[in-house]
């Protein structure tokens, strides 16, 4: 079955630029949605079809997907961005895939 | 406004079965909807996923035969089921909205329930 690798954490100073990673073999191939999940909530779609942002979401988030590596991107990160990223995939011997999730810590 | 509201907290012992829905509103045609799994402290699992308006059910391998995904006359309502509960199924559960096409669709999920939380323990 497909695998997507998160990095377990990522820390990052308020105001800078975050970048979180899903790795997958040919990932680039294929579309990745980005979910953010706050403590004790339902997570949330901020970025969809590699790139694209939801209405309500900042522009402050962004994603990119290539080769093996798709990226989520939050730039000017304040403290409300605190939460766990989940990128995901379609697969079609499992219907969906998660990556294992990344923590975002804004220190 | 889309809304996906399911049924509150359950608390069981191993070996109970349970039923534990998710009902939408706000939309107006059917919509595919899925079933995440969260267990304590751990990340999100795709378990499948169902078209209420004809009941057409996808499992992922993980889950295939563990649990039962159903609906009923409503394209709103979906369930899913256990007929006999262990521990390793605590866990926060999701029923979520799937946006795109194709069949199952392959694109976000857009709308994501409040969560259900099992707990089972003797």
């Amino acid at each position: 079955s497909y695998v997507l690798t998160q990095p377990p954490s990522v820390s990052v100073a308020p105001g800078k630029t975050a970048r979180i990673t899903c790795g997958g073999n040919n990932i680039g191939r294929r579309s990745v949605h980005w979910y953010q999940q706050k403590p004790g909530q339902a997570p949330v779609l901020v970025i969809y079809y590699d790139s694209d942002r939801p209405s309500g979401i900042p522009e402050r988030f962004s994603g990119s997907n290539s080769a093996n590596t798709a990226t989520l991107t939050v730039s000017r990160v304040e403290a409300g961005d605190e939460a766990d990223y989940y990128c995901e995939v379609w697969d079609s011997s499992n219907d969906r895939v998660f990556g294992g999730g990344t923590k975002l810590t804004v220190l | 406004e889309v809304q996906l509201v399911q049924s509150r907290a359950e608390v069981k012992k191993p070996g109970e079965s349970l039923k534990i829905s998710c009902k939408g509103s706000g939309y107006s045609t059917s919509y595919w909807i899925g079933w995440v799994r969260q267990m304590p402290g751990k990340g999100l699992e795709w378990m499948g996923t169902i078209y209420p308006g004809d009941s057409d059910v996808r499992y992922s391998p993980s889950f295939e035969g563990q649990v039962t995904i159903s609906g009923d006359e409503s394209i709103y309502n979906s369930y899913l089921q256990w007929t006999s509960l262990k521990a390793s199924d605590t866990g926060m559960y999701y029923c979520a909205r799937l946006g795109g096409t194709g069949i199952p669709p392959r694109g976000p999920i857009d709308y994501w329930g409040q969560g259900t939380l099992v707990s089972v323990s003797s």
